[in-house]
């Protein structure tokens, strides 16, 4: 069974820093990997997915994410964040595998950061 | 606008009742995932149904159930309703082809609020 962990729960910012979070997985086969934001009383929006290919995916509003295989890792950044990117960030992964075996391809989330941008 | 329709958005209601949440997917999609959202146990899998059959299963209370009907929406049923069960329910949908990967577009969610 797949499982994610983000490292950071909240994370505070000031307007214009540099933004990393973390993102690990575990998980022994190939995966699909996904961000998601999701905004004060809002939906989860897809930020970007990686299915395969190159490993630097870029996704909306200027975010990026790299997917380093020997290190589980699929970690989200942004250059300069902004009071707008105030939200929570969901790391997921599910597991192509599963799929073309016909089975579910249900997503298994991380626990969330919380970004909080100050002007 | 994710496309994801859920209704009702908010749902206030007493241990022991029965509830029904609604969803209907993008149009084209066929495959609908329910996950619930609380502040204990984070975003969790319920449960998948691709072309009316159910998919996949996650920790999925015997109290709930769900069904996706001939024309693709669905329902999650939950009965003998607990405090415990106060969370969001998100659903989802993409259209799941074997051989593609497709993203999972999410609805806005049913808050329910047990009493």
């Amino acid at each position: 069974a797949q499982s994610v962990s983000q490292h950071n729960h909240h994370v505070i910012l000031s307007e214009a820093a540099s933004l990393e979070l973390g993102c690990n997985y575990s998980y022994g086969g190939t995966v699909n990997l996904f961000w998601y934001v999701q905004y004060p009383g809002q939906h989860l929006q897809l930020l970007l997915k990686y299915f395969s290919g190159d490993p630097l995916v870029k996704g909306i509003k200027g975010f990026e994410a790299e997917f380093i295989k020997s290190k589980f890792s699929f970690n989200l950044r942004k250059p300069s964040v902004q009071w707008s990117d105030t939200a929570e960030y969901f790391c997921a992964v599910n597991a192509p595998g599963i799929i073309l075996t016909g089975g579910g391809n249900k997503l298994t989330f991380g626990t969330g950061t919380q970004l909080k941008v100050e002007l | 606008d994710s496309g994801v329709t859920q209704t009702p958005k908010h749902l206030i209601t007493a241990t022991g009742q029965r509830v029904t949440l609604r969803c209907s997917p993008r149009s084209g999609d066929l495959s609908v995932y329910w996950y619930q959202q609380s502040l204990d146990q984070g975003l969790q899998f319920l449960i998948q149904y691709y072309n009316g059959e159910e998919r996949a299963k996650g920790n999925i209370l015997e109290r709930f159930s769900a069904q996706q009907f001939p024309d693709l929406h669905s329902e999650l049923n939950l009965s003998s309703l607990e405090l415990g069960d106060s969370a969001l329910y998100f659903c989802a949908s993409s259209s799941y082809r074997a051989y593609s990967n497709q993203p999972q577009h999410f609805g806005d969610g049913t808050r329910l609020s047990i009493l």
